[in-house]
């Protein structure tokens, strides 16, 4: 069992539509989980973190943890052509000193 | 602050040289962290810097890579010899701290390509 599990996608949404991209962990340990973006060919970048179970909101985007379940999960509101970039879920393990990320979802938002 | 600043953006070499990227974190992040990024593999951290100290090198591969920070303005990877299977794209990225809202800000990476 990987570490950070995400699909894969492609994940098709249009535009307007409400994203959701999921990911579970394996560490029950596990302190803070990030959300990163990265556009093809450009770094990743931090969009959201969260550390407490429940959801927390920035703007168009909501993080959700449940870590009874050890599930973490990304909702992007009113998605845009702009959003679309494939988003890393990263997890720091037990003990806070590793950060391990998922392989990606990749995201289309259809204009 | 410039943000996370990685050098050459672009290497080409041949199997058996030695390739050497480097990075400049931001001033005043007490974390530095190396990571390598293959379709297949996705993210992998090779090794982490804490106050200029090596933490955590378990994910270097292997001998032939190596890595330094001789200040907290600078590091180096390093791999000698080359190999085709190292061609990746190679993140630096640092922290203020580790753990709660800290994340990693990244540098624009450096793509390595071993021919």
């Amino acid at each position: 069992q990987k570490e950070v599990e995400q699909n894969s996608g492609p994940l098709s949404v249009p535009e307007g539509a409400i994203a959701s991209l999921n990911c579970t962990y394996s560490d029950r340990g596990s302190q803070s989980f990030f959300w990163y973006r990265q556009y093809s060919g450009k770094s990743p970048e931090l969009i959201m973190f969260i550390y407490s179970n429940g959801d927390k909101e920035d703007g168009r985007f909501t993080a959700q943890l449940n870590k009874a379940s050890q599930y973490v999960s990304l909702l992007i509101r009113d998605s845009q052509p702009s959003d679309s970039a494939t988003y890393l879920c990263a997890v720091l393990n037990t003990g806070g000193f590793k950060t391990i990320f998922g392989a990606g979802t990749r995201l289309f938002v259809k204009a | 602050d410039a943000g996370v600043i990685q050098s050459p953006r672009h290497e080409v070499t041949e199997m058996g040289q030695e390739v050497t990227l480097r990075c400049k974190p931001i001033s005043g992040h007490d974390y530095l962290f190396w990571y390598r990024q293959t379709m297949m593999r996705g993210l992998e951290l090779l090794i982490y810097f804490n106050n200029n100290v090596p933490i955590d090198d378990s994910g270097m591969p292997e001998d032939r890579f190596s890595a330094k920070m001789p200040n907290a303005s600078f590091s180096t990877l390093k791999i000698q010899p080359s190999e085709p299977r190292d061609s990746a794209v190679y993140f630096c990225a640092s922290s203020l701290r580790l753990g709660g809202n800290y994340g990693y800000t990244f540098g624009s990476g450096t793509r390595l390509t071993v021919v």
